[in-house]
């Protein structure tokens, strides 16, 4: 099975700042990254799919990088709605596997 | 618009059985698959399987082949997934979540199943 790792696991961060997190694959999965958002008590939420195209009605604060091993979701500006747990997935292979999460508060 | 309805919180004994239904509307529901996500209380997100509304065709994770059965009824547009010999860490909430295929995102899910696994 293919691993992915996250960093960092959690991160404090203040509204309006830029927030970077990354994802690495214990093997190349060229571009089949995906992100989710989850808030507490809610379904994850599809963010970017394949590694950097934005799903639709997803704010263009949002960005995906990266490709074969490592990848990056960047928020540009935080804003306060932003602040959830958020896991990259890859879909090169079966079975599909999500990183850890990375809790992201405020700070 | 697109959307999955999942059926509601069960509670079990463990070696029972549960099946959580997943209702779709808003799409033609052969277009796409079906994969069912799990995840225990305060962890992350597992894979379970997926399954195609098209063809019936299936693919679940290892660590569950044997006791997991993923079925769609195309006249209702409902996914189904029943698990079976259940044990206390199968405790979860269960997502269904659409996909085009196995190596595909996914998007929309439902709003999450929790099954408590108790005796």
């Amino acid at each position: 099975d293919i691993q992915m790792t996250q960093s960092p696991s959690s991160l404090s961060a203040s509204v309006g700042d830029r927030v970077t997190i990354t994802c690495r694959a214990s093997q190349s999965i060229s571009s089949y990254l995906n992100w989710y958002q989850q808030k507490p008590g809610k379904a994850p939420k599809l963010l970017i799919y394949a590694a950097s195209s934005l799903q639709s009605g997803v704010p263009s604060r949002f960005s995906g990088s990266g490709s074969g091993t490592d990848f990056t979701l960047t928020i540009s500006s935080l804003q306060p709605e932003d602040f959830a747990t958020y896991y990259c997935q890859q879909s090169y292979s079966t079975p599909c596997t999500f990183g850890q999460g990375t809790r992201l508060e405020i700070k | 618009q697109v959307q999955l309805v999942q059926s509601g919180a069960e509670v079990k004994k463990p070696g029972a059985s549960v099946k959580v239904s997943c209702k779709a509307s808003g799409y033609t529901f052969t277009s796409y698959g079906i994969s069912w996500v799990r995840q225990a209380p305060g962890q992350g997100l597992e894979w379970m399987g997926w399954i195609s509304a098209y063809n019936g065709n299936t693919n679940y994770a290892q660590k569950l082949q044997g006791r997991v059965t993923m079925t769609t009824d195309t006249s209702t547009s409902t996914a189904y997934m029943e698990l079976r010999s259940l044990r206390s860490d199968d405790t979860a909430v269960y997502y269904c979540a659409r996909a085009r295929t196995t190596g595909n995102w996914f998007d929309p899910w439902g709003q999450g199943t929790l099954v408590t696994v108790s005796s």
